[in-house]
């Protein structure tokens, strides 16, 4: 059975900052790995779809990897605004299977 | 483009009684739809896969009869929710599966049930 895990549960980083977020998932054969923001009370906005044949992708400020021999990708983002403060979900769609399995989520809060 | 819609974006009933939510792919077709539910603080959990013309497959756990699922169109899925309850009240979020495999979500639905 897939499982994804996100680290860390939190975030709190001053403006500015270049930080990571972490995600791993127990089953290499994936088809492909979403990384999605969510608001509070809201729907799920797409930011990124990594292919299991590609090692990474980029918009704008955002660029996340994909390593999945070892089961992990990564979200880095780049020149942290408040506005960026959301919670993070990592989601993987398994080989064979038309469904996302997701993460717990990160939740993110940049600092003016 | 991949616009998904949800309506209503928030619902309160009373015990007993049923909700439907409605999913629409608004500029694309989809022979596939997902619905999930979240708790508080929690992450997304696979509810059922919807699939047009055909009976919809639901995940371990997930009562059947009292999570309706029809997909009798391309562009629409709806869930109906059968003698809500309390524990029923959740934020729901529908997605539709486009091109290459990518599911694309809807705004979600809060329902509160007393």
């Amino acid at each position: 059975k897939q499982e994804v895990t996100q680290i860390p549960a939190a975030l709190s980083v001053p403006e500015g900052e270049n930080l990571v977020l972490n995600c791993s998932f127990t089953d290499s054969a994936i088809y492909n790995l979403q990384w999605f923001r969510q608001d509070p009370g809201k729907g799920l906005t797409s930011l990124l779809l990594i292919q299991s044949s590609q090692r990474e992708q980029t918009s704008g400020r955002l660029n996340a990897s994909l390593d999945k021999s070892s089961g992990r990708s990564t979200l880095y983002i780049a020149a942290s605004q408040p506005g960026d403060s959301a919670t993070y979900l990592c989601a993987v769609s398994p080989q064979g299977a038309q469904k996302l399995v997701f993460g717990q989520g990160t939740r993110l809060t940049i600092n003016p | 483009g991949a616009v998904v819609s949800q309506h209503p974006s928030r619902v309160i009933c009373k015990s007993g009684t049923s909700v439907k939510i409605e999913c629409r792919s608004l500029d694309f077709q989809a022979t596939t739809m997902f619905w999930y539910r979240q708790f508080p603080k929690q992450s997304l959990m696979l509810m059922a896969t919807s699939n047009e013309g055909s009976k919809a497959t639901y995940e371990q756990g997930v009562e059947k009869d009292k999570f309706l699922i029809n997909h009798a169109s391309l562009t629409l899925s709806t869930l109906t929710v059968t003698s809500a309850h309390p524990e029923d009240s959740s934020f729901y979020i529908c997605s539709a599966e486009g091109f290459s495999y990518e599911q694309y979500f809807g705004p979600g639905t809060r329902l509160t049930v007393t």
